[in-house]
């Protein structure tokens, strides 16, 4: 399982656009990328998956560059609702056991107004 | 679509106490099915997952136990509790299909004392 590494945590300010960026060097051919993001006390919730270029919901768009080796969460004009916890997991796309992923530490944004 | 249900939400045991927290699926068949923790301010930790009646695998050694006596239940229990299992109790589900996203109940925050 390729591992990841994101910020602990990064602060913004209401309207503005925020980019979390996941590294993951050892990412194999066969791993796509998720990301997920969790409020307190509350379960983690799925917010976009990809596993090249550009993929475009409506909650947040995710870049994932030629190499892959890292991908950029970016969520257009944040505000107070989406201050939460983002992970970013990277998996074997042939798994049908999507729960092993690990969950790192992920990324604490907290949105100011 | 997939709705998790968890109970109860939060819970308050003294140590060496029993421990039994139920998780039931609704909106698919023949899921997979994980328990998760979380401590305070960490990432998730895979504890158990089943891929069906009976089928049970522990990802790390502790003090608790899993089992899944139907297709859309799954339980997680202790003989005797230490103050170690204090943590945020999450079951997750994905649809056993390729790339499946995970769904997430909303926890069991549980308190051993």
């Amino acid at each position: 399982l390729a591992k990841t590494t994101q910020p602990i945590s990064m602060d913004s300010y209401e309207g503005q656009e925020v980019n979390i960026t996941c590294s993951h060097n050892n990412i194999a051919t066969n791993d796509y990328i998720t990301w997920y993001q969790q409020f307190p006390s509350q379960g983690p919730r799925f917010i976009i998956q990809g596993y090249k270029t550009k993929v475009t919901n409506e909650v947040a768009s995710l870049f994932i560059p030629a190499d892959r080796k890292s991908s950029t969460l970016s969520l257009p004009r944040v505000s107070l609702s989406d201050t939460a916890v983002y992970y970013c997991l990277v998996g074997d796309i042939l798994s049908s056991n999507t729960g092993k992923l690990i969950f790192g530490q992920g990324t604490t944004l907290q949105v100011k107004p | 679509s997939q709705t998790i249900h968890q109970w109860p939400a939060t819970l308050v045991q003294p140590v060496g106490s029993p421990l039994s927290l139920e998780c039931t699926v609704e909106g698919t068949s023949n899921p997979n099915l994980y328990w998760y923790r979380q401590a305070a301010g960490r990432g998730l930790q895979l504890l158990f997952y089943s891929v069906g009646i009976g089928q049970i695998s522990s990802e790390v050694p502790q003090n608790l136990s899993a089992s899944r006596p139907q297709d859309r239940q799954f339980i997680l229990s202790s003989k005797k509790l230490l103050l170690s299992d204090s943590g945020f109790y999450l079951c997750a589900t994905d649809r056993s299909s390729y790339n499946s996203p995970l769904h997430f109940g909303n926890g069991t925050r549980l308190t051993v004392t």
